[in-house]
């Protein structure tokens, strides 16, 4: 089955513990992206990959960095969370002229 | 720069009837446009696609049209249920990348019993 599997689902950490989300996905896709999705603001594109070793900052890229060593993972690191880093995210791939598929979001909570 | 923009406001409708959301992009038209549905506190999953050069495509219940002249694209459900509600984005190709979207902020669709 085709999936974008995410982990962990919920998340509360303290500001300034570094802390990395998960994002696998097993469709062989060359592009995968991190957004984040805050009420009234939609999906806003954090950073995203065109193939491996090729990362590109989004619209929101402060506080986050990400890695893409493999094809198939695409982690999310926050350095140093701080509070306005609570949101839900969303990791997702994407093939050649298709659509995207979604992991099952990450709520995160930074107190 | 391209954007894509969707209708903020819940839209409300009672079940039996056609819901008719709305979908405006600015700059050129992309190659194409997607829909997508989102339930609470979960991922988008995709519907539909519509190129460019297609007026209108139909899936079940579901049909979008793409006009380039107006710059937008229609999301019509008929014989809308409750289960369909929902919020449905729209999305949009960047530029020349092929795999690169932007989506819209999303209408929240609700149908009443």
């Amino acid at each position: 089955e085709a999936q974008v599997t995410q982990n962990p689902r919920y998340l509360i950490t303290v500001t300034g513990k570094k802390l990395t989300v998960t994002c696998s996905q097993n469709m062989n896709h060359e592009y995968m992206s991190w957004y984040r999705q805050d009420p009234g603001l939609g999906l806003r594109q954090i950073y995203y990959s065109m193939n491996v070793e090729a990362t590109d900052k989004g619209d929101v890229p402060e506080g986050y960095k990400v890695s893409r060593k493999e094809k198939r993972n695409f982690p999310l690191i926050l350095e140093s969370p701080s509070p306005n880093q609570t949101s839900l995210y969303f990791c997702a791939s994407k093939g050649e002229n298709t659509e995207a598929f979604f992991g099952q979001g990450t709520r995160l909570t930074v107190v | 720069s391209q954007k894509i923009e969707q209708n903020s406001e819940a839209l409300n409708i009672q079940e039996g009837k056609t819901a008719t959301l709305t979908c405006n992009y600015t700059n050129y038209s992309p190659a194409y446009l997607q829909w997508y549905r989102q339930d609470p506190g979960r991922g988008p999953v995709f519907l539909l696609l519509i190129r460019e050069n297609e007026k209108e495509k139909r899936k079940e219940r579901l049909k979008v049209t793409f006009d380039t002249t107006l710059k937008q694209s229609l999301f019509h459900i008929t014989a809308s249920q409750p289960a369909d509600s929902a919020t449905y984005l729209c999305a949009r190709r960047y530029g020349g990348a092929t795999n690169k979207l932007i989506f819209g902020t999303g209408t929240l669709l609700a149908v009443q019993p």
